[in-house]
């Protein structure tokens, strides 16, 4: 059974780094069939994709966010993290991590696992 | 930057009925397509991915259609549970990006 699992912090101030956490169980993070991503809603908007990362490094952010963003692994710990600079309220949201199946390998697409998802509120 | 555009915004339908909605992209996303179901408090949930293969699970009153740029997704039979946002969402090997959604209320 596959499990992500978000952790981090609830509360972050303006113009400080959000730093979030993903644990996977029941799946590889070094597997060459999936993306690892995260995903966020704002308060009372759509889904939107924030970025990427493949167990080889390789990573892909929404080029709205790209200068702000950085993803990463740690396969040791099964785990990969989100960190967005320079946050401000409009950053306030509830972020997802999901794995994302690479259509070239496991022959499917999409999001298909998700975390419960993380609530970040960016006040001071 | 590929931009996905979904219509109506809102749907207001009665149980049992069967529902159309439908999604537009800004240029061909070839088969790379999936749709997702997204209630509040819950996370989002695959539905559909490669334009028309339900994922695991997923109930055959769900059914996706569409090519190249214009997409649909078809619920036959509409149930109590169904009523919800719904995404699209392309994918490829560099970029991702969701519809706005449509929310299926009920009538």
């Amino acid at each position: 059974q596959v499990q992500l699992q978000e952790s981090g912090p609830g509360l972050v101030r303006p113009s400080q780094t959000l730093s979030l956490t993903c644990t996977v169980s029941g799946a590889s993070i070094s597997s060459d069939g999936f993306y690892w991503s995260w995903i966020r809603q704002r308060p009372g908007e759509g889904l939107e994709w924030i970025g990427n990362i493949y167990h080889r490094g390789n990573t892909y952010y929404n080029p709205s966010l790209k200068s702000r963003l950085s993803l990463s692994l740690d396969k040791s710990q099964s785990q990969f993290s989100l960190k967005v600079s320079s946050v401000t309220a409009a950053d306030t949201a509830v972020y997802y991590c999901a794995r994302s199946p690479r259509v070239v390998v496991a022959g499917k697409g999409g999001f298909d696992y998700w975390g419960q998802g993380t609530v970040v509120v960016v006040s001071s | 930057e590929i931009v996905m555009t979904q219509s109506p915004a809102t749907l207001s339908v009665s149980p049992g009925e069967r529902v159309t909605l439908s999604c537009r992209a800004s240029q061909s996303v070839s088969s790379n397509l999936a749709w997702y179901q997204h209630k509040p408090g819950q996370a989002p949930r695959l539905l559909i991915y490669g334009v028309s293969t339900r994922a695991t699970g997923i109930p055959a009153r769900f059914s996706g259609s569409g090519s190249g740029t214009q997409f649909t997704l078809t619920i036959t039979g509409l149930q109590s549970d169904d009523f919800a946002v719904y995404y699209c969402q392309h994918y490829n090997n560099w970029a991702w990006a969701f519809g706005q959604g449509t929310k299926v209320e009920i009538k």
